[in-house]
């Protein structure tokens, strides 16, 4: 069975740009979860969708958003970037509880 | 709010030696679950072990086992007989309902 897939692996945008990542989970799992990951701040939930509905949200502000298609599948939007949400972004899938879930390789995120 | 501390950024084993990582913890619930999770350098997330709030014996994988004291919220990592392999950055990690909280990490080097 093929584990959680991220695409792209690696991005670079410019301030003020928006970026799409994309999270494919294994397959059968229905929940999503998305973190980000920056030296500073350590690991940070930014939310979880399950059955195409979020089902938890970290605190992070509106820029930051989700969606899940019915295939299970998710993506995470920024808008309006900013040097500080240059990090590697981690998505984690599991098949209901997150108790359960198993992590992505992520993606790089470069916002100069 | 609940918190995941790891008061030791880094840590050094000599391969074969015992090594033992710390993790304390705040919450004032009583279900919940505990985790450590090896990130290594090509950044997948793996978990490592996992404990149940509810279940006073200690979880055990293989050369990995835990020392979960509830009453003082700590939930230590030993890695018995280390290899080269278990060097990578360690993080404790706990999760009450859906949302999940970590540590800063732990880095491990592993010296032959």
């Amino acid at each position: 069975k093929a584990g959680v897939t991220q695409t792209p692996r690696y991005l670079i945008k410019t301030r003020g740009q928006q970026v799409t990542l994309s999270c494919s989970p294994i397959s059968g799992h229905r929940s999503v979860s998305w973190y980000q990951q920056t030296p500073g701040q350590g690991l940070q939930f930014l939310f979880e969708y399950f059955s195409e509905t979020q089902r938890n949200k970290g605190n992070f502000p509106g820029r930051f958003s989700g969606r899940q298609f019915s295939n299970s599948r998710s993506e995470m939007n920024v808008s309006t970037l900013e040097l500080g949400d240059s990090a590697l972004y981690l998505c984690a899938s599991s098949l209901g509880s997150i108790r359960e879930q198993f992590f992505g390789p992520g993606t790089r995120l470069t916002v100069l | 709010a609940q918190t995941v501390t790891q008061s030791q950024p880094e840590m050094s084993v000599q391969e074969a030696e015992t090594v033992t990582l710390s993790c304390t913890y705040d919450t004032s619930e009583s279900d919940y679950y505990l985790f450590w999770y090896k990130q290594p350098p090509s950044r997948q997330m793996i978990l490592v072990i996992r404990q149940e709030a509810y279940k006073q014996q200690n979880a055990t994988e293989n050369r990995f086992s835990v020392n979960f004291q509830k009453a003082a919220k700590s939930f230590s990592l030993k890695i018995s007989d280390s290899q080269l392999g278990d060097a990578a950055m360690y993080f404790c990690a706990m999760t009450e309902g859906n949302q999940f909280y970590f540590g800063t990490g732990t880095s491990l080097t592993v010296i032959p």
